[in-house]
């Protein structure tokens, strides 16, 4: 099965400052989706990427997949307080015919502190 | 925006009894899922569905569970005697078409807890 890992599991910056968070699978990746989650609450879509190189943005938020490697890095410039929630990265599977989900790491909790 | 709205938020149920959780996709949306996270841990999947029937299930989604879409536009998860391990946020999500480059949309989750 895929597994992703993300990293780090936990960051704390301070606002204004940049960051970046990781997420390495276990296989090759068929898309990478980036959300947002705050505590208790729905998932937030933020980017997904297919093509190895390629590179998305979304105001402060920049997403890029290395299909070599595997992986996949968000970087937020200029970090604010409404960047705090927990990051996940997810994993488009296919499993036969037109079946496809996702998988997803186990997030990387992001507080801002003003 | 459009977006999949889950009811109801919140419920606490006693253990045994049924539930069923209710979701209202995207309206143009063919493929609808149904994840859970338990507190603290990974987002995990449970079931995908297309064409009125299961596409795919996991290991999690045992005979007590079902899925349902009773008319157009709703999607139902039901847990028919539910377990203190069932306690979790559900999320239902739903996606345009089979192609891989599109975008899986989540809703706001329903908080189910078991005591």
């Amino acid at each position: 099965s895929q597994e992703l890992e993300q990293s780090p599991q936990s960051l704390i910056v301070q606002e204004g400052k940049n960051l970046t968070i990781n997420c390495t699978s276990s296989k090759t990746l068929y898309g990478l989706y980036w959300y947002k989650q705050k505590y208790g609450e729905g998932l937030i879509f933020l980017m997904m990427l297919q093509k190895g190189g390629e590179e998305k943005s979304h105001e402060k938020i920049t997403a890029k997949l290395d299909e070599k490697k595997q992986q996949s890095s968000l970087h937020i410039t200029a970090s604010q307080p409404s960047h705090a929630g927990i990051y996940l990265c997810g994993a488009g599977i296919r499993s036969g015919g037109s079946n496809y989900k996702l998988t997803f790491g186990k997030g990387t909790l992001l507080t801002v502190n003003p | 925006e459009p977006e999949v709205t889950q009811t109801p938020s919140h419920q606490v149920t006693q253990m045994g009894q049924e539930v069923i959780l209710r979701c209202v996709p995207i309206s143009n949306h063919l493929y609808f899922y149904w994840y859970r996270q338990i507190l603290g841990q990974k987002v995990e999947f449970l079931v995908s569905f297309y064409n009125n029937e299961i596409s795919e299930k996991s290991e999690i989604f045992d005979d007590q569970f079902s899925v349902e879409r009773p008319d157009g536009s709703n999607f139902t998860l039901k847990i028919r005697s539910t377990k203190l391990e069932d306690s979790a946020m559900y999320f239902c999500a739903s996606r345009f078409t089979g192609t891989p480059g599109n975008t899986i949309y989540f809703g706001e989750g329903s908080w189910l807890t078991v005591v």
